[in-house]
């Protein structure tokens, strides 16, 4: 398994302002994903983190919106840019480790625009 | 595109009944996953099953994945208050992603 952290854990924001969720996880690891889920509905894949190279984006999710980083096996971060209260949800993070497909999530960012 | 279909999406019981969702997949799928989300709380990894046919209980969880690998069950034997949440199940996407259904939530009465 993998611990995980997110900063921050909540945040309101204004319209059109940006905010960058960080993703730190306790050891190297493979893939990270990063999810929007909306309250009480399922999880929605935005894109997946890839180290060293670009992320890879779902189709409705577009890198000028969710710009992510990489930098490193253990750090990713995810900025929600120009933002509007559609985009208010929480936001997770995930990690897959070594050979096996399972996901460990972090805690979430739960995100509110006004 | 692939799709993974979750029903019920609620289910409330009684403490002490059991509980029972399903998921079926479009196509076949290469494994299937099991998740828990308790309330304001995160996806929780409960199971990965991977072969055709294959069943895996944890304690009062009894997980299946069918023969066609289409479809999966997770079946809870006599409920608790403390087995409230949403269950997921998550089909294994041609890149490597997981592919979420829409998820079963549980309510337990005491």
């Amino acid at each position: 398994s993998a611990v995980i952290s997110q900063k921050p854990s909540r945040d309101i924001c204004q319209r059109g302002t940006s905010l960058t969720i960080q993703c730190q996880v306790d050891s190297q690891v493979t893939m990270m994903f990063w999810y929007r889920q909306q309250p009480g509905q399922s999880l929605t894949l935005i894109a997946t983190a890839n180290q060293g190279s670009e992320a890879t984006y779902e189709s409705g999710f577009v890198i000028d919106k969710f710009p992510i980083s990489r930098p490193n096996l253990t750090f990713s971060t995810l900025t929600v840019s120009n933002m509007s209260p559609e985009d208010s949800s929480i936001y997770l993070c995930s990690v897959m480790t070594g050979d096996s497909y399972e996901q460990y999530f972090g805690p979430g960012t739960r995100l509110t625009v006004t | 595109g692939q799709q993974v279909m979750q029903i019920p999406q609620y289910q409330h019981v009684q403490e002490g009944e059991d509980f029972t969702t399903y998921c079926n997949s479009s196509t076949t799928l290469s494994n299937i996953q099991w998740y828990k989300q308790r309330p304001g709380g995160h996806p929780v990894f409960l199971i990965q099953l991977v072969k055709s046919g294959e069943v895996k209980k944890q304690k009062r969880l009894t997980f299946q994945f069918g023969e066609a690998k289409k479809n999966s069950s997770l079946h809870i034997t006599a409920t608790q208050t403390t087995d409230v949440g949403t269950y997921f199940c998550a089909g294994l996407g041609s890149q490597g992603n997981l592919i979420f259904g829409k998820g079963t939530k549980l309510s337990v009465k005491p």
